[in-house]
């Protein structure tokens, strides 16, 4: 069982609709990261939280640290937010990140 | 604040051949990270550097992969004699501490294609 497990693994949605994408994590972390990844592209980071919730224009991040768990969520989606969203981890005073595998996202018109 | 620059943007190498990526941190960065992502694979950890030093390489190859982070100048990850299983995306990340929670910044990635 990897660390860090992302659902879902593909999504498509119509513009507009309220998009929802979990991680869940098995180890303690000091943080967790969302990221954006465009096809060919650079990564983004969107958001790094140790408790509670972020926003973001149209993005939110939660995180349930007794539940090892965050949601990233994604309101009045828009074609251009078609991307790859990747949950990655930092355990402790470790520096380097865990990632989950990404889910990849279609916005369609 | 040019962000975490790398270069090339592109690479591409004949098998046998050594591959150089560069890595120029964020501004008032001193903590450098090398992640490797195979095609329809999840990022993966390979090396963290400070200035001068190689802090954690777990994630390393043990064969052909080195890098370095000197006093002055970007971070290489070199790659002797690349093979087609080379072939990936490298990505950098810089931060001003040691820390995971605070200003991690990723750069655009270097694609290595070994042909």
């Amino acid at each position: 069982k990897n660390e860090v497990e992302q659902s879902p693994q593909n999504l498509t949605a119509q513009e507009g609709e309220f998009i929802t994408i979990n991680c869940s994590y098995s180890v303690g972390i000091s943080a967790l990261h969302w990221l954006q990844q465009h096809p060919g592209g650079g990564i983004v980071s969107l958001f790094m939280l140790s408790s509670g919730k972020k926003k973001h224009g149209r993005l939110i991040a939660t995180i349930n640290i007794q539940e090892k768990h965050s949601s990233l969520h994604i309101t009045a989606s828009h074609p251009r937010d078609s991307a790859v969203y990747i949950c990655a981890v930092g355990a402790g005073t470790a520096s380097k990140l865990t990632f989950g595998t990404g889910t990849r996202l279609q916005v369609t018109l | 604040n040019a962000g975490v620059m790398q270069n090339p943007r592109h690479l591409v190498r004949r098998r046998g051949q050594e591959a150089r990526l560069r890595c120029s941190p964020m501004k008032g960065h001193s903590h450098v990270y090398w992640y490797r992502q195979l095609p329809e694979e999840g990022l993966k950890f390979m090396v963290y550097l400070q200035k001068e030093n190689i802090i954690d390489e777990s994630g390393m190859p043990k064969e052909r992969f080195s890098a370095e982070f000197p006093k002055e100048g970007p971070s290489i990850l070199r790659i002797q004699q690349v093979v087609r299983g080379d072939s990936a995306a490298y990505f950098c990340a810089s931060s001003p501490t040691n820390r995971n929670n605070y200003g991690y910044t990723f750069g655009s990635g270097t694609r290595l294609t070994v042909v």
